[in-house]
């Protein structure tokens, strides 16, 4: 029931792009994202429902497409500050209220 | 200011032990859960309430207890049942049950059991 996570964990340098999937085995109503710091609390990025929508937040996006159950996180031109770790959430259609989180792809962004 | 406080940020019990973690929030939010967070494993749902003397249990919820007496209220006791209860412990909180509401965590409290 756990959404899997792609890459695992995955190294940039300063101004490179990034892509983080994830995908679940069964039908979603909502996915989330946040972000977590080492040693500090998960912080909320944002949540796309069903139906297709990318939604972006500064340079940070993402997009959901509910018939292949499947969402990806796009960070564009990364900065220092977007290393951590990086958490999608899956609602399912039928108990949406309950979140259940991936393993986490933990991201460094090195100058 | 308005958050989500947990306490202790650690804390070290025997084997044996019952111990029970602290949560508390001002945003007078409906929904509050409990997560716990190993390496490698993300964030596994414990319980989860969203009233008040109400909560259901998550996918990991043996040898675990909760309360829900208070809306700003949910503590969270780890029993002598827990087999494995070594680990990092998060609380969060939403303004209500839904698929579009965003979650806010405390800090978390790192449960060490020796």
């Amino acid at each position: 029931q756990q959404p899997v996570q792609s890459p695992q964990a995955v190294i940039l340098r300063e101004g490179e792009d990034a892509v983080i999937n994830c995908s679940s085995s069964k039908a979603l109503y909502s996915v989330h994202w946040y972000r977590q710091k080492h040693g500090e609390a998960p912080v909320f990025l944002m949540i796309l429902l069903k139906g297709g929508e990318q939604k972006g937040h500064e340079k940070i996006s993402a997009s959901f497409n509910e018939k292949k159950q499947q969402s990806s996180l796009y960070l564009t031109a990364s900065q220092l500050s977007y290393s951590g770790t990086y958490f999608c959430g899956t609602g399912m259609a039928t108990s949406y209220d309950k979140v259940i989180f991936g393993p986490g792809t933990s991201l460094s962004v090195i100058p | 200011d308005g958050g989500i406080t947990q306490s202790p940020k650690y804390l070290f019990r025997k084997e044996g032990q019952n111990v029970t973690l602290s949560c508390e929030q001002n945003l007078n939010h409906d929904a509050m859960y409990w997560y716990r967070q190993d390496p490698g494993q993300g964030l596994r749902l414990i319980y989860y309430s969203q009233i008040v003397n109400d909560f259901q249990k998550g996918d990991i919820a043996e040898g675990y207890s909760v309360s829900r007496e208070k809306k700003e209220s949910f503590p969270l006791t780890v029993t002598s049942a827990q087999k494995n209860p070594t680990a990092f412990y998060l609380c969060a909180s939403s303004m209500n049950r839904g698929p579009n509401t965003e979650a806010f965590f405390g800090q978390g409290t790192r449960l060490t059991v020796v």
